[in-house]
């Protein structure tokens, strides 16, 4: 049984980072079909894919456009799991994050429970 | 980017009635290379993570209750709950994976009537 255990604080200071990790078990951060998103969601921009991380051969990312000058999703083979950084924050980056597993090329499959980011000073 | 836009935004239904949701993408998510639809549908109750209900627009995922189905192609798709029960209760968001961003639908509430 696959499950995603998000950690990572639940208040930024504006210009900070953010930092969250999320813990894989039942399966493999180097899956070769598997890949490990990071999504947000706020009653403003909804539910909202911000990237993720793939290996096949090698390791890829691939993120969204709104936040690709900031974010970088990183594995971390030696203890399965995988890694979301987005710098320089704003009050409009609060939101509900998810971790997620993206099976194959169909559906996201696994969630993690989800943490709860405030942007405040 | 695709714009997925849901109809209704919320929607009320009497329990073992038929729930429609409609969602509409800006532009086509078939791929013509295998014929497949790059939609799926999710669940989101409240407090919970979504869950994968459809994917490939049509294909229900395992441990989906039979009464969830999905529809449509090319820009234009339906989930129906074809008798609804009191846990079904929930957000429903369509999303599509065809092209990045990855976007999703703004949802649709729903609720017993």
């Amino acid at each position: 049984q696959v499950q995603l255990q998000q950690s990572g604080p639940g208040l930024v200071k504006p210009s900070q980072t953010l930092s969250l990790t999320c813990a894989i078990s039942g399966d493999s951060v180097s899956s070769n079909i598997a890949a490990w998103v990071w999504f947000r969601q706020s009653p403003s921009r909804g539910l909202e894919w911000l990237g993720r991380t793939y290996y096949r051969s090698t390791w890829y990312s691939e993120y969204a456009l709104s936040v690709k000058s900031r974010i970088t999703i990183n594995p971390d083979t030696s203890k399965n799991q995988f890694s979301l950084q987005l710098n320089s924050v704003t009050p409009e980056d609060t939101a509900l994050y998810f971790c997620a597993r993206w099976r194959g090329s169909d559906g996201i499959d696994i969630w993690g429970q989800g943490t709860v980011v405030t942007v405040s000073s | 980017d695709i714009v997925m836009t849901q109809s209704p935004d919320s929607l009320a239904v009497s329990l073992g009635e038929r729930a429609t949701i409609n969602c509409k993408s800006s532009q086509s998510v078939l791929y013509s290379s295998n014929n497949k639809n790059y939609l799926a549908w999710y669940q989101q109750k409240p407090g919970q993570s979504p869950k994968l209900l459809i994917y490939w627009a049509s294909t229900r995922e395992s441990g989906v209750p039979d009464r969830f189905s999905g529809s449509g192609s090319g820009t234009d798709f339906t989930l129906t709950i074809s008798s609804l029960q009191a846990e079904d209760v929930a957000v429903y968001y369509c999303h599509q994976y065809y092209s990045n961003p990855y976007t999703f639908g703004q949802g649709t509430n729903l609720e017993i009537k």
